[in-house]
């Protein structure tokens, strides 16, 4: 079964609208780590946001929100006020702790949105 | 800049050539991940370091190896290259194994067997 699904292949937003990019996970854990990167065309990933499981309120980071619903097992990513630059592929990542506790840290990623903002 | 470096940037090469990965990690950072991103695969995690010991596994084929050096630099090992072995091979580094510590990726090095 896939651990990380982003449903969305392609999404298509106006400059200056939010945007969001779903991704669902599975996992057993019960201490996980969810993390959004970008990559632009050039091909470098560039870390956007982190949310723990065990945090209780939404990550934010700048324009950047990630819309944590533990019990659907979903966290999505919200850009706001969308730019030119965030045209990208965006991707979610799941880090979960194995039975004893101590994570290997690798990361388990979904096969990306690729987000176009038009002027 | 994440502070991770690898070179080359660019690699083309043969079947059947072996050639080398080279990743820096961030200054301070013990763990050193290496990635793999292709078409059909997506990426997917091929192997860990951290402080020079091989902490986990992924899918890493037996003709790739890899280590970490004293100095935390990481090399990784690709032989007997075949033509799917093509991808972007990009290599992360963290200060520490927790879920919350965060990877931070170098640019990557885009290989091309030919």
């Amino acid at each position: 079964a896939q651990k990380i699904t982003q449903t969305q292949p392609g999404m298509f937003v106006q400059e200056k609208e939010a945007v969001t990019l779903d991704c669902t996970y599975d996992t057993s854990d019960q201490s996980y780590g969810l993390f959004w990167y970008k990559q632009p065309s050039s091909g470098e990933m560039i870390f956007l946001i982190y949310q723990g499981s065990y945090d209780e309120q939404n990550a934010t980071e700048g324009r950047y929100s990630l819309n944590f619903q533990k019990a659907r097992k979903s966290a999505n990513l919200v850009i706001s006020a969308s730019q030119l630059g965030d045209s990208a592929m965006y991707f979610c990542a799941m880090r979960e702790h194995n039975a004893g506790g101590t994570s290997y840290g690798k990361l388990t990623f979904g096969q990306g949105t690729i987000l176009t903002v038009h002027p | 800049d994440s502070g991770v470096t690898q070179t080359p940037k660019h690699l083309i090469t043969a079947t059947g050539q072996r050639v080398t990965l080279r990743c820096s990690p961030r200054s301070g950072d013990l763990s050193v991940y290496w990635y793999q991103q292709s078409l059909d695969q997506g990426l997917q995690f091929l192997i860990q370091y951290y402080n020079g010991e091989e902490r986990a596994k992924g899918n890493i084929l037996e003709r790739f190896s890899a280590q970490q050096f004293p100095d935390l630099h990481s090399e990784l090992n690709l032989s007997s290259l075949e033509l799917g072995d093509s991808a972007l091979y990009f290599c992360a580094s963290s200060s520490r194994t927790s879920s919350r510590e965060t990877q931070y990726f170098g640019p990557g090095t885009r290989l091309l067997v030919l």
